[in-house]
């Protein structure tokens, strides 16, 4: 079966940049979107079909996808942003979610 | 605005089926180029997708997980609903429904979730 493999976790001051990573066989060759998940808190789509913005979420997220790896930057990252972020595609009549990455902001 | 809500038992005792239901408001289920989802996640773990239907029938299951799966959709009430038959402990965790957006492209149809109800704790033990 296909594998999104994500960094467990990561920090990132507050101001600067954040760059999470999404591996797989050949994604660049599939749709990629992301969702935040906040404690407590349902996941949120904060990008679709590899770099667009869903209405309401800042210019501040971008996604990018190419090769064996999908990106999500936080540029300019808030104490707001700290999440657990999840990266998805669609393999073989199946959703397929990265193991999840924990976006500390310190 | 489109609302999900999930609704059920937060108690299954092993070996009995696990129903939830996902009440549909402020838009029709069976409209538009969409998918009605469930997604579940484990105490403490990341996402597992578990199925999807549209309002016709046609369906996508994940195949890996360990207890039978039947997801249903019943347009007069506009929800839709899961069953997992035998459920362990395992199968604890809190499930998600959500609107699956379907994308057609040139390499064939993608899927996203992009509205989520906000969850509901299901808990398996005797």
């Amino acid at each position: 079966s296909y594998e999104l493999t994500q960094p467990p976790s990561m920090s990132v001051s507050p101001g600067q940049a954040a760059s999470i990573t999404c591996s797989g066989d050949k994604l660049g060759d599939k749709y990629v979107c992301w969702y935040q998940q906040k404690p407590g808190q349902s996941p949120v789509l904060v990008i679709y079909q590899d770099s667009k913005r869903p209405s309401g979420i800042p210019e501040r997220f971008s996604g990018s996808n190419s090769g064996n790896t999908a990106t999500l930057t936080i540029s300019g990252t808030q104490a707001m942003d700290e999440a657990d972020y999840y990266c998805q595609a669609w393999d073989s009549s199946i959703v397929v979610f990265g193991g999840g990455t924990k976006v500390t902001v310190l | 605005q489109l609302q999900l809500q999930e609704s059920g038992p937060g108690l299954v005792k092993p070996s009995e089926t696990l129903s939830l239901t996902c009440t549909v408001s402020g838009g029709s289920i069976s409209s538009g180029t969409f998918y009605w989802g469930w997604i579940r996640q484990p105490p403490g773990k990341g996402l597992q997708w578990i199925g999807g239907m549209y309002y016709t029938g046609s369906a996508y299951y994940n195949p890996s997980l360990w207890s039978p799966v039947t997801i249903s959709v019943d347009t007069s009430k506009n929800q839709f609903s899961l069953n997992l038959s035998s459920v362990t402990a395992a199968d604890t965790a809190i499930y998600y429904c959500a609107r699956q957006r379907e994308v057609a492209t040139q390499f064939g149809n993608y899927y996203y979730m992009d509205v989520w109800g906000k969850g509901t704790t299901v808990t398996v033990s005797s």
